[in-house]
């Protein structure tokens, strides 16, 4: 009874790498999100994916792109890490219904030196 | 611009104690309100859903009202125990366009329940 899992679940970058999070849900849910935590700044929406071929912009999205790859699984690429990057991150996934409560991963720590 | 705001930031209670939290927001035009709990480390626990029809959700302990047209929402949990320690956020979920929705999440209530 996994749920959503995310990897790594920690990771450390110099300026300029780039990485992948990866994601991945068993509940064969058709929405699929990827948030970032900052302290004193809640949880913002980067990308989401309302089903299977399509993405979206959220909130703060700039130096992020995503890949949603089958219906699974769901992708956040950072191209070149910047000091801003460093967050937690968390992936979401929900039914397709907009009373479906959301489920989350356990998070990315990520710290961007 | 919809806006979610939790008041208090943290909250220290004894054992036994019921306590409310607290969950505004600014645009009433919502499909629903939840609530979740987050562990230190850990990702977020859905804990209830209030759909915007709905005046409120019950499981065990825990109770969550909905008043949208005060823009206002409240989580009580009775007889508090140290289990209850976490962080307590509220999120609304709005419509951004056609078919796509999104979550507006509060910053969190932070509860210490010691014995």
């Amino acid at each position: 009874n996994a749920g959503v899992t995310q990897t790594p679940k920690f990771q450390v970058l110099k300026t300029g790498q780039s990485m992948t999070l990866q994601c991945a849900q068993d509940m064969n849910h058709n929405s699929m999100y990827w948030y970032r935590q900052d302290p004193g700044m809640g949880l913002r929406l980067i990308y989401y994916s309302a089903s299977e071929g399509t993405t979206d912009k959220g909130e703060v999205p700039n130096g992020y792109n995503v890949s949603r790859l089958n219906k699974r699984e769901f992708s956040l690429r950072l191209e070149s890490a910047a000091p801003s990057q460093t967050s937690v991150y968390f992936c979401a996934s929900s039914g397709q219904s907009y009373n479906s409560p959301l489920h989350f991963g356990n998070g990315t720590r990520l710290t961007v030196t | 611009k919809q806006e979610v705001t939790q008041i208090p930031a943290a909250l220290s209670v004894p054992e036994g104690e019921n306590l409310v939290l607290n969950c505004s927001f600014t645009d009433s035009a919502i499909y629903n309100l939840q609530w979740f709990r987050q562990d230190p480390g850990k990702g977020l626990t859905s804990l209830l859903l209030i759909q915007s029809s709905q005046r409120e959700q019950t499981s065990g302990r825990l109770n969550a009202s909905l008043d949208k047209s005060s823009g206002r929402s409240t989580l009580y949990i009775a007889a508090s125990q140290p289990g209850d320690s976490a962080t307590y956020l509220c999120a609304v979920r709005r419509s951004l366009s056609y078919n796509t929705d999104k979550l507006i999440f509060g910053t969190g209530t932070r509860l210490q329940v010691f014995p």
